[in-house]
């Protein structure tokens, strides 16, 4: 299994850039690393998803090493509205399916 | 597009009862999952079905059984509630179960309470 560790808190002022590293170092060469953030009382919602390199979108910008053995989401400017629980997930192939399975995640608190 | 849809929302049960929670997703995706989260955890993957007519025990499925009914449908089932199972219940689909590759997309949960 393709397990993650990330830091348990993470405290930010609004409008600053937060970067959340997660380290996944027996990741599967066909893994793909995702992230997701969730609201309480909320089910996870998809961030961003990468193999290799830089992935940016509207919303968080996730690098990735050569090695592939840990990956940095990264929120620029963030709001009070970002305070959630980030999860980092690698894929992980049990043979036919996938066993996706979460990490405990980061939780981060912004403030003014 | 409802996306996925899980009842009931609530639902408070007695040691010993069972009941089923249901999930249904309108996304046409081939694999569904079911997880766990007790207060201040993260998710636990109890079952999942890679695809329609297969279903698979995730980390935690002692307690529990699943059906998938058909392709938009995946039910869990505990047939003898123990306070142990007190926790929010959700679920989640994806195009295909492959190495992570397909985000998974969850419904609202359901937060079942055991007494």
């Amino acid at each position: 299994l393709a397990k993650t560790t990330q830091p348990i808190s993470m405290d930010s002022y609004e409008g600053q850039e937060v970067n959340i590293t997660c380290s996944h170092n027996n990741i599967a060469t066909n893994d793909y690393i995702t992230w997701y953030q969730q609201f309480p009382s909320q089910g996870p919602r998809f961030i961003i998803q990468g193999y290799k390199t830089k992935v940016t979108n509207e919303v968080a910008s996730l690098f990735i090493p050569a090695d592939r053995k840990s990956s940095t989401l990264s929120l620029p400017r963030v709001s009070l509205s970002d305070t959630a629980v980030y999860y980092c997930l690698v894929g992980d192939d049990g043979g036919t399916a996938s066993k996706l399975t979460f990490g405990t995640g980061t939780r981060l608190q912004v403030t003014l | 597009n409802a996306g996925v849809t899980q009842t009931p929302k609530f639902q408070v049960l007695k040691t010993g009862q069972s009941m089923t929670l249901q999930c249904a997703q309108d996304m046409n995706h081939n694999s569904m999952y079911w997880y766990r989260q007790d207060p201040g955890m993260g998710l636990r993957l109890i079952y999942y079905s890679a695809s329609e007519g297969t279903t698979d025990k995730g980390e935690v499925p002692n307690g529990y059984n699943v059906s998938r009914l058909n392709k938009r449908e995946f039910s869990l089932r505990l047939e003898s509630a123990a306070p142990s199972q007190t926790s929010v219940y959700f679920c989640a689909s994806s195009a295909r179960p492959d190495r992570g590759g397909s985000p998974l997309h969850f419904g609202n949960g359901t937060r079942l309470t055991v007494t």
